[in-house]
């Protein structure tokens, strides 16, 4: 069965650091990778998703990117973080072309 | 353009009661719905889906939803909820995005606490 991983589950890191965040997907190949936040009265964002390796589709501008260096992984990173970057961030999975997405753990991210 | 509307954002309900929760949405195209279960400090975990077919759709935890096209609605219903229920709900639709691709829209979510 498919199984999918994030971390570190819990992150506090101050204004201006870097952050990278590491979700990898076991069980399946070449499955679409997304990238989705849930701040505190903004709901669940998509900010990135991905349909293969290195191919990158970026929904909000932001202060964060993302990349794709293998099949079934996905980082979030951002090079200097803002206070308005904390959230709860999920990272999620779908077969090609599935209309049915998973989510992993969720990832913890406060700004101080 | 697609959008979710949940029409509640708290709903508590005292235990082995039954629930609904509301949801809404517009589309011009053919949708595909889901419900998702977020219990506290968790990702979110599946309860069920809509793709075609039957418009009462089952999922897990004794949850069920019914899908009705002419009052584009998608509510989720229980009809005797238990402590460990307590969660935040989100319905959402899903629209394809192209090259292989969907994504999903949320609604803000629903709070469901079940009271003893």
């Amino acid at each position: 069965s498919q199984t999918i991983h994030q971390w570190p589950a819990t992150l506090v890191q101050p204004v201006g650091s870097p952050l990278s965040l590491e979700c990898t997907v076991e069980g399946t190949s070449n499955p679409n990778l997304y990238w989705y936040r849930q701040a505190a009265g903004r709901g669940l964002q998509l900010l990135f998703y991905s349909v293969g390796i290195g191919q990158i589709s970026s929904e909000v501008p932001q202060n964060l990117s993302a990349s794709r260096p293998q099949d079934r992984q996905f980082i979030l990173s951002s090079k200097k973080l803002l206070l308005s970057d904390s959230g709860f961030y999920l990272c999620a999975w779908s077969v090609t072309d599935g209309n049915t997405i998973y989510f992993g753990e969720g990832s913890w991210l406060t700004v101080v | 353009a697609q959008s979710v509307t949940q029409l509640d954002s708290q709903v508590p309900v005292f235990e082995e009661a039954p629930v609904e929760l509301r949801c809404n949405y517009s589309s011009s195209v053919s949708v595909y719905l889901f419900w998702y279960v977020q219990y506290p400090n968790q990702g979110l975990q599946l309860l069920l889906k809509y793709l075609s077919g039957s418009t009462l759709v089952k999922g897990i935890n004794g949850f069920e939803a019914e899908f009705n096209k002419s009052q584009t609605s998608f509510h989720l219903r229980k009809p005797s909820v238990h402590i460990s229920d307590t969660a935040e709900y989100f319905c959402a639709v899903i629209k394809y995005s192209g090259a292989g691709s969907y994504q999903l829209t949320f609604g803000k979510g629903t709070k469901l606490s079940v009271i003893p």
